[in-house]
């Protein structure tokens, strides 16, 4: 049981290029998160998923795209990338609307030049 | 935005001190009070939480104190250890729209021998 893992770890992009984070979880979760985390900003959620197929939007959700084609499995992608998403993120996932605690990834630290 | 403000920034406690890091929100709606901590290099975890039907809740040295008329909830570590040197991030969520959690900006907390 791996629980929550994030593909990749570390990864610098130049500004206008395009990658996907993937989040994959191993607990049959129904909801799945995902958040950037930036030096005395806490945690911002980015979009979310309250099942396969589903996505929605979260905080701040303007350059990034997200989808939920199976239940294990929640990608965020970035079309164009700019510097102001050099941040860390975080994939989380959730059993559903009945258990509130969410379970959080090891985080991919995304560098945009 | 909904805002959960938290204080202070950092702390710095002598091993066997109290660390007390406080959080306030403004939803009223929020039923859900989660404290998460974090070590470097790894994603948050969750600590303790608490529902606004109870004015107190304690796991070990960890307590989280509610104050529903103030808005205001507090995590205190009592007998506070070097192993507890991390960040703590407080949340909270409501019912319906994902059960979004909604994080505080962070404490890093140091406890010194």
């Amino acid at each position: 049981n791996a629980g929550v893992t994030q593909t990749p770890k570390f990864r610098v992009l130049k500004t206008g290029q395009s990658m996907t984070l993937l989040c994959a979880q191993d607990m049959n979760h129904e909801y799945m998160y995902w958040y950037r985390q930036d030096p005395g900003m806490g945690l911002r959620l980015i979009h979310y998923s309250v099942g396969e197929g589903t996505t929605a939007k979260g905080e701040v959700p303007d350059g990034y795209n997200v989808s939920r084609l199976k239940k294990q499995n929640f990608l965020l992608g970035l079309e164009s990338a700019a510097p102001s998403q050099t941040s860390v993120y975080f994939c989380a996932s959730r059993i559903g609307i009945a258990y509130n605690e969410q379970f959080f990834g090891p985080g991919t630290r995304l560098t945009v030049l | 935005q909904q805002q959960v403000k938290q204080s202070p920034q950092s702390l710095i406690v002598q091993k066997g001190g109290i660390s007390i890091i406080n959080c306030a929100y403004e939803n009223t709606a929020f039923d859900y009070f989660p404290w998460y901590q974090q070590f470097p290099g790894k994603g948050p975890a969750l600590l303790i939480a608490i529902r606004p039907d109870v004015s107190e809740k304690k796991e070990g040295r960890f307590t989280i104190s509610f104050n529903k008329s103030a808005k205001q909830f507090s995590l205190h570590i009592m007998d506070s250890q070097p192993g507890d040197s991390a960040t703590y991030f407080c949340a909270s969520s409501g019912k319906g729209g994902g059960n979004k959690l909604t994080f505080g900006t962070g404490t890093q907390l140091k406890v010194e021998l």
